[in-house]
Parts: structure tokens; sequence; C-alpha cells
């Protein structure tokens, strides 16, 4: 199994409250995503990094921000969380990215849920 | 707007006999295709995955069939087994870009 950690595994919070949460790799692989999985939406992308100090925006990045000190972490951050924020976020890793002929698939984290009240 | 779409939300199958989840894509720059599976409270696995320069690629049971001109791909799951019950999510990327883009999913339960 990819060594991918994520904390907390679950978290519960009021509106407007800031949170974050962590991912920490053991792989050294250069590319780290953070997803969150809804009903009806299946796995969408927040924000990635594709190096120390290099991120991207997802599809759904709105209400998040990320940060990427060291190869090894990868923070999301919810400044001012909201109830459509409710939801389980998988952060994910890949040696080589996206858009590779070869084997570039993303290995995933067992996921942090997060309630919003 | 959603780049990568499995229609079929579930799917029931008896054990034994075949399993085909399908996805479709809308964007003609994906070139790599990836199919995970994901049981409840884990997180996704990779199961299978296909470059758009090939239009089969087999690991075992399992199959996935690329049909770039329809824009299309499928696995197929044979024989299908009780432990396949699972969420199947469709992904795919494309050579100008790093992201991966996921489907909806497809809760399969293969019934004994």
């Amino acid at each position: 199994d990819a060594g991918i950690t994520q904390s907390p595994r679950h978290k519960v919070t009021e509106t407007g409250t800031p949170v974050t949460l962590r991912c920490h790799q053991t792989e050294n692989h250069r590319y780290m995503y953070w997803y969150r999985q809804d009903p009806g939406h299946g796995l969408r992308l927040i924000h990635y990094s594709y190096g120390v100090k290099d991120t991207d925006k997802g599809e759904v990045s709105d209400g998040y921000s990320v940060s990427r000190s060291k190869t090894e972490d990868f923070l999301l951050t919810l400044e001012s969380a909201t109830s459509s924020q409710t939801s389980v976020y998988f952060c994910a890793i890949s040696e080589l990215g996206g858009g590779r002929t070869n084997t570039g698939e993303l290995f995933f984290g067992e996921g942090s849920r997060l309630t919003v009240l | 707007d959603q780049q990568v779409k499995q229609n079929s939300p579930s799917l029931s199958v008896q054990e034994g006999r075949i399993s085909i989840l399908n996805c479709d894509y809308t964007n003609s720059m994906f070139d790599y295709f990836l199919w995970y599976k994901k049981y409840p409270a884990e997180g996704p696995t990779f199961l299978i995955s296909i470059s758009s320069i090939k239009d089969k690629n087999e690991d075992g049971r399992f199959t996935v069939f690329l049909n770039k001109s329809a824009k299309h791909l499928s696995l197929h799951i044979v024989p299908s087994q009780p432990g396949d019950s699972a969420v199947y999510f469709c992904a795919a990327s494309a050579n100008t870009g790093n992201q991966f883009y996921f489907g909806t999913g497809t809760s399969l339960t293969v019934i004994p």
C-alpha cells in the first residue's frame, strides 16, 4: 500500500470556523491532489500540487486553499467552513501525474470525513 | 460540466455472470483512462488502466475496452464475485495537463 496518511479522519465543526486537513506521504511522489466525494457528483478535484510550493486549482476550488511546503505534506484549508463543504475529502498522490501513457495512476488515502454544522 | 460520465448509478449481477460497467467522456484530449474500485469507508483503489493507443487491456478477470470514436469505455468483470460489490469510478486524464477527472461512479452489487 502507498504510504498516505490523512488527518484528522473525522471532524465536526461549526459554520464559520477554519479547518485544515493534512495529507502526508512517504512515497516521495511529485504530484498530490485533494478531492471531495459527494453523492451524485463522484470525485471532484479541489486543488493539486505538482511540486513544492507549486499548486493549481481544480474543478471546485472556491472556498479552499492549499499549501505544500515539503514534498511529503499537502494541506487543505477551509478558511471559513460552510455547510456545503460537508463532505468526504480524499488525498491522492501520483508519481507521474496525469496524461501519461504509462502507469501513472493515483494512490488514495483513506479519506477525511468533515461535517460542518 | 462533467467531462467523464457514468450514466448508470447502480448495477446488480448474479455471481458468476459478467458485469459490464460503462463510461463516456467528452474531452477528445483525454488519452489515458483508469478504473477505480471503492469500498465503503475506504479510499478508492486502482483497478486497471488503458492508454489511447490501445483498444483493450486485460488483467485477470478484468478487461477494459476503449472505443475512441465513440468516446466510450467499459469495464468487464468475468466471472463476477460477491467481493466485487463496490462502487466503481471511471477516470481520465489528458497529456496537456496533470489532472485526473472522475465520473460519478456505479455501485455494483454481485448477488450470491
